[in-house]
C-alpha cells in the first residue's frame, strides 16, 4: 500500500532541475508532498486533489494524474536549501487511509 | 502557522520501562492525529490513526497492547510504549490535522528519539 517513489536518490548541482515521481497501486483522492531534513520533522509543501491538479510553489511545482495514480514533483533551478528527503503521501478514495511514499533523497551541491 | 508540540524530544531508558509520548496541537483543533515510526534513512511508517474521542485504528503488524494510543481531547494525543525493549528503539513522530486529512496538510511534531538499553 506504500506508494513507490523514484528515483531513490539524486544529486544535483545548484541551478539544475529535478523530477521526483510517486506511484500508487490504489485509487487516490489526493497527493501530499513533504520535505524532511536530517533529524527534523517533515515540512508540508503542497496538496493536490483529484481532478488533474497542478500546483506551483515558487520554483517547486507538482502535478497529479489520478487516472495513472501518479504524481510528480518538479524542482527547478535547485538551491542548496532544497536538499533533504522528499516524501509523497497519498490519501485513498475511501478517505480513511494515508501512507507516505518510499522517499527520495535529494542533495544539491555547489 | 499550525504548531504541534511533541514531548519528550528524546528518551533513554532501561528495557522493560513504559514510555509515554505526548503530542499537542497548540493553535488548532486536531480532529485526527497520526503516529509514525521512522528508522534511519527510511520512510515514515504509519503506526496508527487516532480520531478524537474514539479508539485508534492500528496498522497491520502494530500491537495495540504494546503501543497504547489515547486521543482524549482535540488538542492532545498520547502514545505509550509499554514494556519497551531494544527493538522498540526508533524515532517516533506524530502529526495532527483538522477537518479531514485527505485535503488538509499534516502538521508534525519534532519527534521523539527513543533509545532502549
Amino acid at each position: 500500500q506504500q506508494p513507490v517513489q523514484s528515483p531513490q536518490a539524486v544529486i544535483l548541482r545548484e541551478g539544475e532541475d529535478a523530477v521526483i515521481n510517486c506511484s500508487s497501486s490504489k485509487a487516490l483522492y489526493s497527493v501530499h508532498w513533504y520535505r524532511q531534513k536530517h533529524g527534523e520533522a517533515p515540512v508540508f509543501l503542497m496538496i493536490l486533489l483529484k481532478g488533474g491538479e497542478q500546483k506551483g510553489h515558487e520554483k517547486i511545482s507538482a502535478s497529479f494524474n489520478e487516472k495513472k495514480q501518479q504524481s510528480s514533483l518538479y524542482l527547478t533551478a535547485s538551491q542548496l536549501s532544497y536538499s533533504g528527503t522528499y516524501f509523497c503521501g497519498t490519501a485513498s478514495n475511501t478517505g480513511n487511509q494515508f501512507y507516505f511514499g518510499t522517499g527520495t533523497s535529494l542533495t544539491v551541491i555547489p | 502557522g499550525a504548531v504541534v508540540s511533541q514531548h519528550p524530544s528524546w528518551v533513554i531508558c532501561k528495557s522493560g520501562t513504559s514510555v509515554k509520548i505526548e503530542c499537542r496541537s497548540l493553535d488548532f483543533q486536531a480532529t485526527t492525529m497520526f503516529w509514525y515510526r521512522q528508522f534511519p534513512k527510511q520512510s515514515l511508517m504509519l503506526m496508527a490513526t487516532s480520531n478524537e474521542g474514539s479508539k485508534a485504528t492500528y496498522e497491520q503488524g502494530v500491537e495495540k497492547d504494546k503501543f497504547l494510543i489515547n486521543h482524549a481531547s482535540l488538542t492532545l494525543s498520547t502514545l505509550t510504549v509499554t514494556s519497551a525493549h531494544p527493538e522498540d528503539s526508533s524515532f517516533y513522530i506524530c502529526s495532527a490535522t483538522s477537518r479531514g486529512y485527505s485535503n488538509q496538510p499534516q502538521h508534525f511534531g519534532d519527534g521523539t528519539r527513543l533509545s532502549i538499553l
